[in-house]
């Protein structure tokens, strides 16, 4: 089955400094792919559109100089953290679509100290 | 605006008590009613997709229906290997990324 591989699983870092994290898809092409966000017992929300070749589309209140968003090739989708703060620290999912339903990464737990 | 509400919010059940979740939606035009099953740390694992009221799918001890506005994961003689959150999603007539709900945690105990 359509496989997506996150990574990393999980990353600690100081505030202030960046951090990248990758999303691929391993037996099939994404054009779009998805970033979600998801804080303890909430629902995952959408904070991006990821769009191969072209600008991300970010949903409103998602700062776009913050979450720099990448999707240079058709199998892999980043998302940079840009100068992290605590409250930045939370569960990082993304997603992307092969032929039917949605495909999803393991996650990135993020902990900003 | 589109909106997925899942009840109860946490469940606890014995191994072999059969329940019901619950997942209302309020969307412009379904084009999909998704169920995933997330374990703690890790990303959403598919379950059921269905696109019509009425449908309904199974999978070993779950069974998902739909109507015209909520959607039922019936879990028939769970075991504990079934604690997990379910979550509800929706996909509109934009079709583009799932709208969430909250999810309910199962807790099925021996």
């Amino acid at each position: 089955g359509a496989v997506v591989s996150q990574h990393p699983s999980w990353v600690i870092c100081k505030s202030g400094t960046s951090v990248k994290i990758e999303c691929r898809s391993l037996d099939f092409q994404a054009t779009t792919m998805f970033w979600y966000r998801q804080f303890p017992k909430q629902s995952l929300m959408l904070m991006a559109t990821s769009n191969e070749g072209s600008k991300a589309t970010y949903e409103q209140g998602v700062e776009k100089d913050k979450f720099l968003i990448n999707h240079a090739s058709l199998t892999l989708s980043t998302l940079t953290v840009t100068s992290a703060h605590p409250e930045d620290s939370s569960f990082y999912i993304c997603s992307a679509r092969p032929t039917h339903g949605y495909t999803f990464g393991s996650g990135t737990r993020l902990t900003v100290v | 605006e589109d909106q997925v509400t899942q009840s109860p919010e946490a469940l606890r059940l014995q191994e072999g008590e059969s329940s019901s979740l619950n997942c209302s939606y309020t969307v412009s035009g379904l084009r999909g009613l998704f169920w995933y099953r997330q374990d703690p740390g890790k990303g959403p694992e598919f379950l059921f997709t269905l696109y019509s009221a009425g449908e309904e799918k199974e999978k070993e001890r779950l069974k998902a229906t739909l109507t015209k506005k909520e959607s039922f994961l019936h879990i028939t003689a769970p075991k504990p290997e079934d604690s997990a959150t379910y979550l509800c999603a929706v996909q509109d007539q934009a079709g583009t990324a799932l709208i969430f709900g909250k999810g309910t945690t199962l807790s099925v105990s021996s």
